[in-house]
């Protein structure tokens, strides 16, 4: 079956760094998205990889590795607007995103 | 102006009425989806629509139905609610012209039923 793991919740510190992981499950591969979901507000795009590597995009950075179904989202210089849930989702090969139940970061002083 | 938006974006309601949820967009995407999101759980498909003349079910098509009346809109019924729909409702469009086909998603629709 298609699944999308990622930590329930995790906890880090104003100004620090912290990755987020998920591994996924999918039937054929078009791609590894996560999205930023703030409580009760609609989920935003945050990052796309469809190939290995790292895509960096200011603070926030996104790796995949395709042959280990693996891809985490690195968020650096934390700040307590950063404290919101944190979706991966990979989409398969009928163009359908699989979503993991996300990751809720919170940010201490 | 918002590039999604979703009416009504909340809504109380009683087993076994009828309820629609609407979905309008001004990104010009041909595709256009509902999910629903419960506590603890992902993103889980509704139905999905690739253009006007084009209705898919997702994974939880039963007790709901849609209705695409135009490129811009795509509308969401609960043909007899139950509680077990309480959730919140997220509409979101996409346009594979687009490299990524990456969803933006609307406000979403806070639906309890009593």
């Amino acid at each position: 079956g298609q699944n999308i793991d990622q930590p329930t919740e995790m906890t880090a510190t104003e100004g620090a760094i912290v990755q987020i992981n998920c591994t996924y499950q999918t039937s054929g591969f078009n791609g590894l998205f996560w999205y930023q979901q703030h409580a009760g507000e609609a989920p935003t795009f945050l990052s796309y990889n469809v190939l290995d590597g790292l895509e960096e995009k200011g603070r926030f950075s996104s790796f995949l590795s395709r042959s280990k179904g693996y891809s985490y989202l690195l968020l650096k210089e934390l700040q307590m607007k950063d404290s919101a849930s944190y979706l991966c989702a990979a989409m398969d090969s009928n163009y359908q995103l699989i979503w993991g139940a996300g990751t809720k970061l919170i940010i201490k002083p | 102006d918002a590039d999604v938006t979703q009416t009504p974006r909340n809504r109380i309601t009683k087993t076994g009425k009828r309820i629609m949820l609407e979905c309008s967009q001004t990104k010009g995407h041909d595709r256009m989806y509902w999910y629903r999101q419960d506590p603890g759980l992902g993103l889980r498909l509704i139905y999905y629509s690739f253009d006007v003349k084009d209705i898919n079910k997702g994974e939880i098509s039963d007790g709901y139905s849609v209705s695409r009346q135009a490129q811009a809109k795509f509308s969401l019924s609960l043909e007899s609610a139950i509680p077990n729909q309480t959730a919140l409702y997220f509409c979101a469009t996409s346009d594979l012209a687009e490299d990524t086909d990456t969803q933006y998603f609307g406000p979403g629709t806070r639906l309890t039923v009593l």
